[in-house]
C-alpha cells in the first residue's frame, strides 16, 4: 500500500528553527511535494524534490533521500505566521500526489 | 505567476440543490485540474482528474453523477454538486497544473460548502 508518516503536531518557539519528518512508501515515486496549508485555507505550494539532497529557498529548506523514503522540512527563523499543517505528498507512479494529514506546527512566543 | 482562484469561497444552499463552483487559473494555461474535498482535520481527498477536453477520471467511491466535472477550456473547470445534501457540506479545493506529468499543482483558495 501507500502510505505517509509525518508526526500530528509539533511546537517550537518564535526565532528557532524546526525540522519536520515524513517517511513514505508509495507505488513508483516521482518527486515529492511540500506543503503549507493554515487552518480553514487552501494547501499553498512550498517546494518539490525529485533528487537527492537540500533544495533551500529561503527560510526553508527541503531534503529528500529517495533510497530510504525520507525527507524532511526546515523552517528556520520561525515566524508567528508559519504556524500552519505542512503537508508531505510523494508522487506515486501514476503522477498521482498521495496525501496525508499532514503536521501541525504550532509556534509560541 | 500561478494563480489559481475558485468561486464561490463560500456557498450555502438548501438540501437538493445543485451548487455549481468554478475554479479558474488565472495566468498559466491548466491542462490537467484536479478537485478535492477535505473534511476538519482530515487529508486532502482526491476526488477527480480532469483534462481539458475530455471526461474527468473520478476515484473510486466518487459517484459522477453527483459531481459532475467539465473542463471546457485551458483555464476553467467546474465542479457541480447535484442534489446536495447535509454530507456533502465540506471544502472543495481545486487544483491546476500545466500539464507536463510531473508539475507541481496549484491550489485555488477552497469553497466551503454549508448543506442545511
Amino acid at each position: 500500500g501507500q502510505n505517509i508518516d509525518q508526526p500530528t503536531e509539533m511546537t517550537a518557539t518564535e526565532g528557532a528553527i524546526v525540522q519536520i519528518n515524513c517517511t513514505y512508501q508509495t507505488s513508483g515515486f516521482n518527486g515529492l511535494f511540500w506543503y503549507q496549508q493554515h487552518a480553514g485555507e487552501a494547501p499553498t505550494f512550498l517546494s518539490y524534490n525529485v533528487l537527492d539532497g537540500l533544495e533551500e529557498k529561503g527560510r526553508f529548506s527541503s531534503f529528500l533521500s529517495r533510497s530510504k523514503g525520507y525527507s524532511y522540512l526546515l523552517l528556520k527563523e520561525l515566524q508567528m505566521k508559519d504556524s500552519a499543517s505542512y503537508l508531505c505528498a510523494p508522487m506515486d507512479s501514476n503522477y498521482q500526489l498521495i496525501w496525508g494529514a499532514g503536521t501541525k506546527l504550532i509556534i509560541k512566543p | 505567476g500561478a494563480v489559481v482562484s475558485q468561486h464561490p469561497s463560500r456557498v450555502i444552499c438548501k438540501s437538493g440543490t445543485s451548487v455549481k463552483i468554478e475554479c479558474r487559473s488565472l495566468d498559466f494555461q491548466a491542462t490537467t485540474m484536479f478537485w478535492y474535498r477535505q473534511f476538519p482535520k482530515k487529508s486532502l481527498m482526491l476526488m477527480a482528474t480532469s483534462n481539458e477536453g475530455s471526461k474527468a477520471t473520478y476515484e473510486q467511491g466518487v459517484e459522477k453523477d453527483k459531481f459532475l466535472i467539465n473542463h471546457a477550456s485551458l483555464t476553467l473547470s467546474t465542479l457541480t454538486v447535484t442534489s446536495a445534501h447535509p454530507e456533502d457540506s465540506s471544502f472543495y479545493i481545486c487544483s491546476a497544473s500545466s500539464g507536463r506529468e510531473s508539475d507541481t499543482q496549484y491550489f485555488g483558495p477552497g469553497t466551503r460548502l454549508t448543506v442545511l
